[in-house]
């Protein structure tokens, strides 16, 4: 079964600064890969995905994503932190053998003004 | 804001009650999930509806059930509540069914509490 670790619980950066929110997966076969983001007492809203080509994914609000196969990685990143980026992101995988979509405990990120 | 629309908003049952949520998919999607999410937990998937057959499921037990409709809204039905089904339930739809590559678009949730 497809798994997904999300290793640290906040991420705190300073505005301006680059923001990194680290992820791997666990797949049985290729996977797809999505990036979401979920404000207070919001739906998760879609940032991006990696389903084959570019390993270097650009997606909404300036966010990028780079699919590391050798590593199993898909770390998302955005060059310069605003503090409307404070939110609760979530990494998702699905084996591209099934249609379930696992998702990772999600990371609190912290904009500082 | 995505198209999809979920209601109630909220819900308070007791235990051994049970349950329907509900779930407008966003137009022209003809595959809705149903996730559950847990305070300080990532979405579980509970299964998925793609033209009205279930075509996937997570680890839940039979007491929880759904249906599509023929314009691809969907219902989750909680029969038999515990204590541990409070949590947010969460209703995504997309494109393509077996498609695994199409992204998701998440309604707000209905935020189930089981007394």
């Amino acid at each position: 079964a497809q798994s997904v670790a999300q290793p640290e619980d906040q991420v705190n950066v300073a505005e301006g600064n680059p923001l990194t929110v680290k992820c791997t997966y666990s797949v049985s076969g290729n996977p797809y890969l999505f990036w979401y983001v979920q404000y207070p007492n919001r739906g998760l809203q879609f940032l991006l995905k990696y389903i084959t080509g570019d390993n270097l994914v650009k997606g909404s609000y300036g966010f990028e994503a780079e699919f590391n196969k050798s590593q199993t990685s898909f770390h998302l990143k955005k060059p310069s932190a605003l503090v409307s980026d404070s939110a609760l992101y979530f990494c998702a995988v699905r084996d591209r053998g099934n249609n379930r979509l696992a998702f990772g405990k999600g990371n609190q990120v912290v904009v500082i003004p | 804001e995505t198209g999809v629309t979920q209601s109630p908003t909220h819900l308070i049952k007791t235990r051994g009650q049970q349950v329907t949520l509900r779930c407008s998919s966003q137009s022209g999607h003809n595959t809705v999930s149903w996730y559950q999410q847990a305070l300080g937990q990532g979405p579980q998937f509970i299964f998925q509806y793609y033209r009205e057959e279930e075509n996937g499921r997570g680890n839940f037990p039979p007491r929880f059930s759904g249906l599509q409709f023929p314009n691809y809204s969907s219902e989750l039905n909680v029969n038999a509540l515990e204590l541990d089904d409070s949590a947010l339930y969460l209703c995504a739809s997309s494109l393509g069914g077996l498609a695994g590559y199409n992204e998701q678009y998440f309604g707000p949730g209905t935020r189930l509490t089981v007394t």
